[in-house]
């Protein structure tokens, strides 16, 4: 069955480095979404990336869409302590309704 | 607009009860979503509705566990008898069914979940 997997699990930075998580797809996606999940709280859309290569920008994040769309990014620039959370991304194969998530990145920003 | 909205926010059952958890999704919403995650893990799909009818159910983990959507409005999922490994959180999610072009938009709006812990 289609798989999306998301590295890295964990990643803890200093509060003003960048930051990165990575989402690759066992098939071919129709769209890739982005959710962020603060501590105790509930996964939030963040973006829907849906063209072959496409890059979009949300102030300090940048969200990338492989040429194959089968993999895809989310950098964020100067990481502020409100970053905190973990970071989903989901995946919707061509011609189907189910979006499968990956298992998150959890980030950890210290002050 | 209201959104997604759970209910309980927290049950504690021991092991062999039964528990249902309500979803009442956005209005207007066709689709709606049940996922699980379990202590840290993934977000784990398991059922998809459409109005009233099971689109994809192939998420859910065994008998124990039953989805309904009478009159494809709000849904209920129930798991009886409950086991200890079903503990985790069980969000609901809905969505739009709009087709953009050839592209469908499946963004989903959560709810806050249901932390369920079974003892």
């Amino acid at each position: 069955g289609q798989q999306v997997m998301q590295i890295p699990q964990y990643q803890h930075v200093q509060e003003g480095e960048d930051f990165t998580t990575y989402c690759n797809s066992s098939t071919t996606l129709s769209n890739i979404q982005w959710y962020k999940q603060r501590p105790g709280g509930h996964p939030v859309f963040l973006i829907q990336l849906v063209k072959s290569g496409e890059v979009k920008k949300q102030k300090r994040l940048t969200f990338q869409f492989g040429e194959a769309k089968k993999n895809s990014s989310l950098h964020i620039t100067a990481t502020q302590t409100t970053d905190v959370g973990t970071y989903f991304c989901a995946g919707a194969r061509t011609g189907g309704f189910k979006t499968i998530f990956g298992a998150g990145t959890r980030l950890f920003v210290k002050a | 607009e209201a959104g997604v909205t759970q209910f309980p926010s927290h049950s504690v059952i021991e092991k062999g009860q039964t528990v249902t958890l309500r979803c009442d999704p956005i209005s207007g919403h066709d689709n709606l979503y049940w996922y699980r995650r379990v202590m840290g893990k993934e977000i784990k799909f398991l059922l998809h509705f459409v109005k009233e009818s099971k689109q994809d159910e192939s998420g859910m983990p065994n008998n124990r566990f039953l989805a309904e959507r009478t009159g494809g409005t709000y849904s209920t999922l129930k798991v009886q008898p409950a086991e200890l490994e079903d503990s985790g959180v069980y969000f609901c999610a809905s969505s739009l069914r709009r087709a953009v072009g050839a592209i469908m938009n499946t963004e989903a709006f959560f709810g806050q979940g249901t932390r369920l812990t079974v003892v």
